[in-house]
């Protein structure tokens, strides 16, 4: 069965600009969890959106928000980028239950200049 | 707050020679607790994962982990190191956060380098 997807793998971005990353979870998962890595501050939470909803959020700017859709895919959305932004962001793909197994996509690369 | 720390930022051994990678842990309650692998450029993949029952966790590739309640450490092991397992490992905790939603803490991630 399919992995987790996410697109696009590599983004250049100018500063003040938005973007809008997208993951697409595993068949049959209906939770979909975003992380940020960067060298300095490692792997920190986004937010969680499971059935069309968000249920849980981490300790981002405004300028971060989400969406899921009805077939689960979800969207991260960042506005006025900044410098700091430039990190790897991951996307999480677990059922929903329990998050007892969670299965990470490639990431998207975001470059900030 | 749950947490895990990871006290190595990296990890040398020569190839064929059994490998650590330490993990410890803080935690309210029993621990959901979880090993991921990450390859330069790419996500997190999953190793292993301890929920409930035997202390001796068998995951992929032949790493395994030992849960250590007295300890509070979920070391990751590895009887005979590869040159391919040289990668970051995370050692991460399922934090819950209320209404069904939870989240994973990890550490700051361990780099091992495994010397031919």
């Amino acid at each position: 069965k399919a992995g987790v997807t996410q697109t696009p793998r590599y983004l250049i971005k100018t500063r003040g600009q938005q973007v809008t990353l997208s993951c697409s979870p595993i068949s049959g998962h209906r939770s979909v969890s975003w992380y940020q890595q960067t060298p300095g501050q490692g792997l920190q939470f986004l937010f969680e959106y499971f059935s069309e909803t968000q249920r849980n959020k981490g300790n981002f700017p405004g300028r971060f928000s989400g969406r899921q859709f009805s077939n689960s895919r979800s969207e991260m959305n960042v506005s006025t980028l900044e410098l700091g932004d430039s990190a790897l962001y991951l996307c999480a793909s677990t059922t929903g239950q329990d998050y007892t197994e969670a299965f990470f996509g490639q990431g998207t690369r975001l470059t900030v200049v | 707050a749950q947490s895990v720390a990871q006290p190595e930022d990296q990890v040398n051994v020569a190839e064929g020679n059994p490998l650590t990678v330490k993990c410890t842990y803080s935690v309210s309650g029993n621990p959901y607790l979880f090993w991921y692998v990450q390859y330069p450029n790419r996500g997190l993949q999953f190793l292993l994962k301890y929920i409930t029952g035997d202390n001796l966790v068998k995951g992929s590739y032949g790493f395994e982990a030992e849960f250590n309640k007295s300890q509070t450490s979920f070391h990751l092991k590895k009887p005979s190191a590869l040159v391919s397992d040289s990668a970051l490992y995370f050692c991460a905790v399922r934090v819950p956060r209320g209404a069904g939603s939870y989240q994973l803490t990890f550490g700051k991630g361990t780099k091992l380098s495994v010397i031919p």
